[in-house]
């Protein structure tokens, strides 16, 4: 039972160029959720996804798109990567919205 | 509509106690609280519910104010596992994912 797993665990960009971070959980849960981490900021939410088939913008969804591929898997994509999205990026799925979350070990992302 | 946190950051010896505070404008109805240590993801801790009923794994408790606008985590004798940062989250509404403050660091030390 790997819980939530996440790659890849560190990641260099160039400003402009793209990427996709995968999550997957196997935990049976509904609910899945992006979250960045800055410096001071604590997490902000990027997407979520409240059951497969849905997603949902969070406080901070600006240059960001996500793909809730099944229930399984989570993935966000970075289509044009900005050095302001420079941060530690952190998966988390929950039975639903309101419960208990279980996060990912973190992807820490570097836009040059 | 993030939760307002206190304090900052606090350290304790090992043994004392710390309260960490968390604020809302509006009433909660329910107070997540997790804990994250340096360089890892966070871990959650307990649920207090509008209730008073506490939900976690750990033997640390929490309660609202009055008015249910603060939540309090209380940790009793602590131990030096206990440092890291902890972050209170609250739904936005009903079900709905958790808006977190900025965190209080604790450090704890010999």
């Amino acid at each position: 039972n790997a819980g939530v797993t996440q790659t890849p665990k560190f990641q260099v960009l160039k400003t402009g160029q793209s990427m996709t971070l995968q999550c997957a959980q196997d935990m049976n849960h509904n609910s899945m959720y992006w979250y960045r981490q800055d410096p001071g900021m604590g997490l902000r939410l990027i997407y979520y996804s409240a059951s497969e088939g849905t997603t949902d913008k969070g406080e901070v969804p600006n240059g960001y798109n996500v793909s809730r591929l099944n229930k399984r898997e989570f993935s966000l994509r970075l289509e044009s990567a900005a050095p302001s999205q420079t941060s530690v990026y952190f998966c988390a799925s929950s039975d639903q919205g309101a419960y208990e979350q279980y996060f990912g070990p973190g992807t820490r992302l570097t836009v040059t | 509509q993030q939760p307002v946190q206190s304090p900052q950051a606090v350290i304790l010896r090992e043994g004392e106690d710390a309260v960490i505070n968390c604020s809302s404008s509006k009433a909660l109805y329910s107070v997540h609280w997790y804990r994250q240590k340096h360089g890892e993801a966070p871990v959650f801790l307990m649920i207090l519910l509008k209730g008073g009923e506490q939900k976690g794994h750990e033997k640390i408790s929490a309660s609202f104010n009055e008015k249910k606008q603060q939540s309090s985590l209380y940790l009793t004798a602590s131990q030096l596992s206990y440092s890291g940062t902890y972050f209170c989250g609250k739904p936005r509404s009903g079900n709905t994912p958790l808006v977190f403050g900025k965190g209080t660091r604790l450090s704890v030390i010999a």
